[in-house]
């Protein structure tokens, strides 16, 4: 099956830090990137679409500036987190759409991020 | 109202039994339906699919699908304690094909 791998797992970081997360898929191309924020107990939020080669579409309410992102190849994205914050703590997963089956959605592992 | 709504449980079934998971949408143009499973600390894994009307099986699990209810489940037969888990129902955002908005979960306990 399709791999997604994100990374890194876990971050430890100071407040006032910037953070990057990668979201690679192994095995296949992917035209559209989604990146998910999850706070405990609470479901995936959307934070933004990620297209190759193009600006990426962020969710109402997320801030395009604290939350970068690149999608610089077809199997490449990347979510910076800038001047993160603890309130920023959260676990956050990237998906990928398959260029060849458009329906279906690979997960990442997901990168738990705790700011101090 | 909430685009995805479930019953964020805990839902406790013995082992062997049917586990009942239910999820309702508000947007009435979205066309795909999805349960994910996902174990504490990890990713989402896709369980079932469904786009049209019915029930559709795969081993022992049946999603069914009401679109004019808008309503979605997941039936979990002879349910294992490693089903045990959260269960994501996630519904496409009409006009966005894989633009997924997820409910909160339902926390299912299998006991043995």
């Amino acid at each position: 099956g399709a791999v997604v791998s994100q990374h890194p797992s876990r971050v430890i970081c100071k407040s006032g830090t910037s953070v990057k997360i990668e979201c690679r898929s192994l095995d296949f191309q992917a035209t559209t990137m989604f990146w998910y924020r999850q706070f405990p107990k609470q479901s995936l939020m959307l934070m933004a679409t990620s297209n190759e080669g193009s600006k990426a579409t962020y969710e109402q309410g997320v801030e395009k500036d604290k939350f970068l992102i690149n999608h610089a190849s077809l199997t490449l994205s990347t979510l910076t987190v800038t001047s993160a914050h603890p309130e920023d703590s959260s676990f956050y997963i990237c998906s990928a759409q398959h260029l060849l089956a458009a329906e279906k959605l690979f997960f990442g592992s997901g990168t738990q991020l705790s700011v101090l | 109202q909430k685009e995805v709504e479930q019953n964020s449980g805990p839902l406790s079934v013995p082992e062997g039994a049917i586990a009942s998971l239910n999820c309702t949408y508000s947007d009435r143009g979205s066309q795909s339906f999805f349960w994910y499973r996902q174990y504490s600390g990890k990713s989402p894994e896709l369980i079932m699919s469904i786009y049209s009307n019915g029930d559709k099986e795969d081993g022992r699990f049946t999603a069914q699908l009401n679109k004019a209810s808008q309503y979605v489940s997941l039936l979990i037969r002879d349910s294992q304690p490693s089903d045990s888990a959260t269960y994501l129902c996630a519904v496409n955002r009409s006009g966005a094909t894989n633009k997924l908005i997820f409910g909160t979960g339902t926390l299912l306990a299998v006991q043995p």
